[in-house]
């Protein structure tokens, strides 16, 4: 079985400063990890992937992820936040070795203020 | 490259009334899949092909079924729509790739609205 939650609806900040989109997973063996970005009316468009390796991904738009096995997390990063990040963030997870579909996380709104 | 395609993109339905959504991909991937986005559910997959000539059930498929016409193409079909079923479909392409991750690729989405 595999699980994704993302446990805040809602994360606002300020421009400028850092932002972390929170992710935690559980899976039954080795976890391929995903982070999709949905701008307003619009489909998802891959952001970044975790297979294995290097615990800090880095990805599209200057968006990181830091991979933490022994919390089973996959949190998202920024250094500074743009207006323009404001959108709707999903993570996913999949087994390695195992059924190919990702389970997907309910989204975070990511409001970045002026 | 277009990506993944989706018509139409937006649609109003009457209660019991048919229509079929429509889903192409140009990556030369195996897989494609249909989902449903409603607010606070995330996304839930409905259908799903893991090649031409398959299609297997998802979490939510009542009320749905799917053709895989060929490679490209795998089109959704609402047989009799409910206010139910209101919500944005998305498609979205997966192909084996070399790190045996099979990363989705998502169309634009219909946004579908059943009176």
């Amino acid at each position: 079985a595999q699980s994704v939650a993302q446990p805040e609806d809602q994360v606002n900040v300020a421009e400028g400063n850092p932002l972390t989109v929170k992710c935690t997973y559980s899976v039954s063996g080795n976890p391929y990890l995903f982070w999709y970005v949905q701008y307003p009316n619009r489909g998802l468009q891959f952001l970044l992937k975790y297979i294995t390796g290097d615990n800090l991904v880095k990805g599209s738009y200057g968006f990181e992820a830091e991979f933490n096995k022994s919390q089973t997390s996959f949190h998202l990063k920024k250094p500074s936040a743009l207006v323009s990040d404001s959108a709707l963030y999903f993570c996913a997870v999949r087994v390695s070795g195992g059924s190919y579909i990702p389970t997907f996380g309910r989204g975070t709104s990511l409001i970045v203020h002026p | 490259n277009a990506g993944v395609t989706q018509t139409p993109k937006f649609q109003v339905l009457k209660t019991g009334q048919s229509m079929t959504l429509q889903c192409a991909q140009d990556m030369n991937h195996n897989s494609m899949y249909w989902y449903r986005q409603d607010p606070g559910m995330g996304l839930r997959l409905i259908y799903y092909s893991a090649s031409e000539g398959t299609t297997d059930k998802g979490e939510v498929p009542n009320g749905y079924n799917v053709s895989r016409l060929n490679k490209r193409e795998f089109s959704l079909r609402l047989e009799s729509a409910a206010p139910s079923q209101t919500s944005v479909y998305f498609c979205a392409s997966s192909g084996r790739t070399r790190d045996r991750t099979d990363t989705q690729y998502f169309g634009p989405g219909t946004r579908l609205t059943v009176l």
